[in-house]
């Protein structure tokens, strides 16, 4: 099974700075990587999938990149509604993995 | 527009087989590429992933939990069906159900399952 471990645990940071998230795996998962945010009592939302396409109506100031076994999500400028929980996802093997998520707050 | 909403029952007891509903409109399951799975949330904890099942009747299971779970379709009543048997305290998350087409592109609002006595 791969394991996704994600840092920092948690991010606290203002409005207007940039979040920067790191997921990595234990083997090579590709490009196979997805970045979901979850905010208090809702569902996760697909942010980004396969490293760098973001999702239908996701802003652009979220961005992904990596490869092989290190990504990052970037948040270019830190918006209020972007506190939440961030999991990185990964759908190179089975089973599917997640990591176990990073917390942004926003001060 | 893509929809999907889990029913079933909302406690049940330890040793009980979990019976639970997706139904989902917006997209049918005999698209090429096109999954439903589904996945748990413990509170505090990630979300974890459980089965899926794919346009060509393809299913995988988390292999940690396999000899437990079953994954069937109603194409005609666009319905995911998902047991759990054998159900134990530890099993007491949110269950979702979600639409794939390679990422989770949509997750259901799940359903609380509380296992207790």
């Amino acid at each position: 099974e791969i394991v996704l471990t994600q840092s920092p645990a948690t991010l606290s940071l203002s409005p207007g700075e940039r979040a920067t998230l790191s997921c990595r795996a234990s083997q090579s998962v590709s490009i196979y990587l997805a970045w979901y945010q979850q905010k208090p009592g809702q569902s996760p939302r697909l942010l980004i999938y396969d490293t760098s396409y973001r999702a239908i109506g996701i802003p652009a100031r979220f961005s992904g990149s990596g490869s092989g076994t290190d990504f990052t999500l970037t948040i270019s400028s830190l918006e209020p509604e972007d506190s939440a929980v961030y999991y990185c996802q990964q759908r190179h093997d089975w089973p599917r993995t997640f990591g176990q998520g990073s917390k942004v707050e926003i001060k | 527009q893509i929809t999907l909403k889990e029913s079933g029952p909302t406690l049940v007891k330890p040793t009980q087989t979990l019976t639970l509903t997706c139904t989902f409109s917006g997209f049918s399951l005999t698209s090429t590429l096109v999954g439903v799975g589904w996945l748990r949330q413990a509170p505090g904890k990630a979300p974890e992933w459980l089965a899926l099942l794919y346009w060509d009747d393809e299913k995988r299971y988390s292999p940690s939990l396999e000899s437990r779970l079953t994954i069937t379709k109603d194409t005609s009543e666009n319905r995911v069906v998902f047991t759990m048997t054998d159900m134990d305290p530890v099993d007491t998350a949110r269950y979702y159900c979600a639409h794939w087409t390679g990422a989770i592109d949509l997750w259901g609002p799940g359903i609380v399952v509380t296992v207790s006595s």
